[in-house]
């Protein structure tokens, strides 16, 4: 089991509200990423990091945003929830190599079990 | 476009049984195939990790094998449990000159009767 962890585990929540999905780990891993996934379908890199002030935009544009203060941290956050915002996000992490643009092709990443968001 | 592909989309087989997943991609160049077990309200977990050179990979009761010529990949689950029911998702990475990108399939929907 990875040490790995997601808060909330799921969020209702009504249009317009701001809100933080949480995402710790505790394997001292520098690079982590945020997932999005839709029933069905695949994951999308929305967010990635190699190290702590270190973000990068992912493959799927999102109006979500992400910091990276401290390396076992790494928190999502969406100013004004919209429908179109409800989904399944994960967080991964993993131990490879620190540099810009590298999505983890080369490393195993460790999933955290995810937040399943529902925007009203 | 780099691509991959699985199937079937789901599968429901009787405890005991052994079944095969298939996975085809496009993605170029290749640098490794991974397969993924997702339990239903989980996150992802590793299963396999395959390069170029590798034409099969074991974990026990799953293995997985790798054609790069044809650019196919399959999971076998040889004498289901009733815990192997999960969505499994072949992974692809590339190494292009976004180094390292992952390329996700949809999933094969595996469920176990008893």
């Amino acid at each position: 089991e990875a040490d790995i962890y997601q808060t909330p585990r799921y969020l209702v929540i009504g249009t317009g509200k701001k809100i933080t999905l949480e995402c710790s780990q505790t394997m001292g891993h520098d690079k982590m990423y945020w997932y999005q996934q839709d029933p069905g379908m695949e994951l999308h890199l929305i967010h990635y990091s190699y190290g702590v002030n270190s973000t990068e935009k992912g493959d799927l544009s999102s109006e979500s945003t992400v910091s990276r203060i401290r390396t076992e941290h790494f928190p999502l956050t969406l100013e004004s929830a919209r429908p179109s915002h409800t989904s399944q996000y994960l967080c991964a992490s993993s131990d490879g190599q620190r540099k810009p643009h590298d999505y983890g092709g080369g490393d195993t990443q460790y999933f955290g079990p995810g937040t399943r968001l529902t925007v009203l | 476009k780099n691509q991959v592909e699985q199937s079937p989309q789901s599968l429901i087989i009787l405890e005991g049984k052994n079944c095969t997943l298939q996975c085809n991609y496009t993605v170029s160049p290749f640098s490794n195939l991974r397969w993924y077990k997702q339990d239903t309200g989980r996150g992802p977990v590793s299963l396999t990790i395959m390069t170029f050179s590798e034409n099969t990979k074991s974990n026990g009761r799953y293995t997985a094998t790798l054609d790069a010529d044809t650019k196919q990949s399959s999971l076998h689950i040889t004498a289901s449990q009733l815990s192997d029911s999960a969505s499994y998702i072949c992974v692809v990475s590339d190494r292009g000159s976004t180094l390292g990108r992952l390329y996700f399939g949809r999933g094969t929907q595996l469920t176990v009767w008893p």
